[in-house]
């Protein structure tokens, strides 16, 4: 069974840019969610989709967006970047709101 | 918001050694996870923990979760360096959203 697939995997954009991140879940998996981390902060949530609608969201300002398609594909998007968005951007995709996370291997994206 | 600590931030030890990790929280959990990171890739869960006291044991690795569930510990017996990695507590999870600890960055030294 293939595994959480992010794209691309490095980024590199300019201040004031828009990125728009892709996520596949897990074949069968319904939930997809977004994390950023960084050294700083570490993990932190961004955003839950399940069945392309969004469960819960985390503390982020309303330049970070997302949306799910019908076969459970996620893109999450960042408008107007800073150069404190530069972070690893994880994926995780699971069957059921109460199962077990499973990550993707991120894309970095680095804003210059 | 539901902050996760963990402690020591950084780990360097060698070989066969053992070790213990740490992840409290002032808040409960209904169940707290496990997660091991290595270098280019996403964090991988190890373990769940849900019962207050549990012990769960995967290979060398031990996991507890103390007995208020605000609190757990990860100990790894003899050491070896495929257990470099960034360990990461996380908690909350079921219909919400993790919180994830600010991490262990543990480095075995051949």
């Amino acid at each position: 069974k293939a595994g959480v697939t992010q794209t691309p995997r490095y980024l590199i954009k300019t201040r004031g840019q828009q990125v728009t991140l892709s996520c596949s879940p897990i074949s069968g998996h319904r939930s997809v969610s977004w994390y950023q981390q960084t050294p700083g902060q570490g993990l932190q949530f961004l955003f839950e989709y399940f069945s392309e609608t969004q469960r819960n969201k985390g503390n982020f300002p309303g330049r970070f967006s997302g949306r799910q398609f019908s076969n459970s594909r996620s893109e999450m998007n960042v408008s107007t970047l800073e150069l404190g968005d530069s972070a690893l951007y994880l994926c995780a995709s699971r069957s059921l709101p109460d199962s077990p996370l499973h990550f993707g291997n991120g894309t970095r994206l680095t804003v210059t | 918001t539901q902050l996760l600590e963990q402690s020591p931030q950084f780990l360097s030890i060698q070989e066969g050694e053992n070790l213990t990790v740490y992840c409290n929280s002032s808040s409960v959990f209904s169940s707290l996870q496990w997660y091991r990171q290595e270098p280019g890739e996403g964090p991988v869960l190890l373990v769940t923990v849900v019962t207050g006291g549990e012990v769960k044991k995967l290979k060398r690795l031990t996991f507890q979760f103390g007995d208020a569930r605000k609190d757990s510990s990860l100990h790894i017996t003899a050491a070896q360096p495929g257990d470099t990695g960034l360990y990461l507590c996380a908690g909350g999870g079921g219909a919400n959203n993790l919180f994830f600890g600010t991490g262990t960055r543990l480095t075995v030294i051949p």
